[in-house]
């Protein structure tokens, strides 16, 4: 299986700051990557598919970035909305995988 | 707009199975995939499988292998997983999601998401 690493596991931010969350895969995985947020007691929500391509509806705050192994999640002012967990996942195999999960916490 | 709707809590002992329903309604069931999540209590998300009902089969993560069956009926837009012998680690909250099938190939993200099923494994 492809392994999902994130960092970090923890980020504490203030709103307003530019947030970038690291996500790198133990192969390649071209640009075959999806970004969600999780709220507490909620859904996962897609935010980016295909490393760069935001999702309808979601503010162009957020943004990614990255090919091959190596990505990123970048949230350019963050908003109190934003304080959630984000999960990484690659769709370049059979076997999906997850990242382990950035939370986002308030400074 | 596109929902999914799973079916309600369970409770089960170890040892027994549970199956676990997903409506879809507002968009097209079978051109897509549905993919099965789960979420263990204070942990993050794992996959557990998948189907693509216009293809008709399902794949699923090794560690679940003989243990999960997921299946779809096209009539009514619902996918089911039915996780058997079950232990006290398998408490979590089971996700379906649609999913958006990588041109040319059985690959996906989940795009639309359920509200999740909470299954307890107790004695």
């Amino acid at each position: 299986d492809i392994q999902m690493t994130q960092s970090p596991s923890t980020l504490s931010a203030s709103v307003g700051d530019r947030v970038t969350i690291t996500c790198r895969a133990s192969q390649s995985i071209s640009s075959w990557l999806a970004w969600y947020q999780q709220k507490p007691g909620k859904a996962p929500k897609l935010l980016i598919y295909k490393a760069s391509s935001l999702e309808s509806g979601v503010p162009s705050r957020f943004s990614g970035s990255g090919s091959g192994t190596e990505f990123t999640l970048t949230i350019s002012s963050l908003q109190p909305d934003d304080f959630a967990t984000y999960y990484c996942q690659q769709y370049n195999s059979y076997s999906l995988t997850f990242g382990g999960g950035t939370k986002v916490e308030i400074k | 707009q596109v929902q999914l709707v799973q079916s309600g809590a369970e409770v089960k002992k170890p040892g027994s199975s549970v199956k676990v329903s997903c409506k879809a309604s507002g968009g097209t069931f079978s051109s897509y995939a549905i993919s099965w999540v789960r979420q263990a209590p204070g942990q993050g998300l794992e996959w557990m499988g998948g189907i693509i009902p216009i293809f008709g089969t399902a794949n699923y993560a090794q560690k679940f292998q003989g243990r999960v069956t997921i299946t779809a009926d096209e009539s009514t837009s619902t996918a089911y997983m039915e996780l058997s012998s079950l232990r006290s680690e398998d408490t979590a909250v089971y996700y379906c999601a649609r999913a958006v099938v990588r041109l040319g190939s059985g690959y996906y993200y989940g795009q639309h998401w359920g509200q999740g099923t909470l299954v307890t494994v107790s004695s």
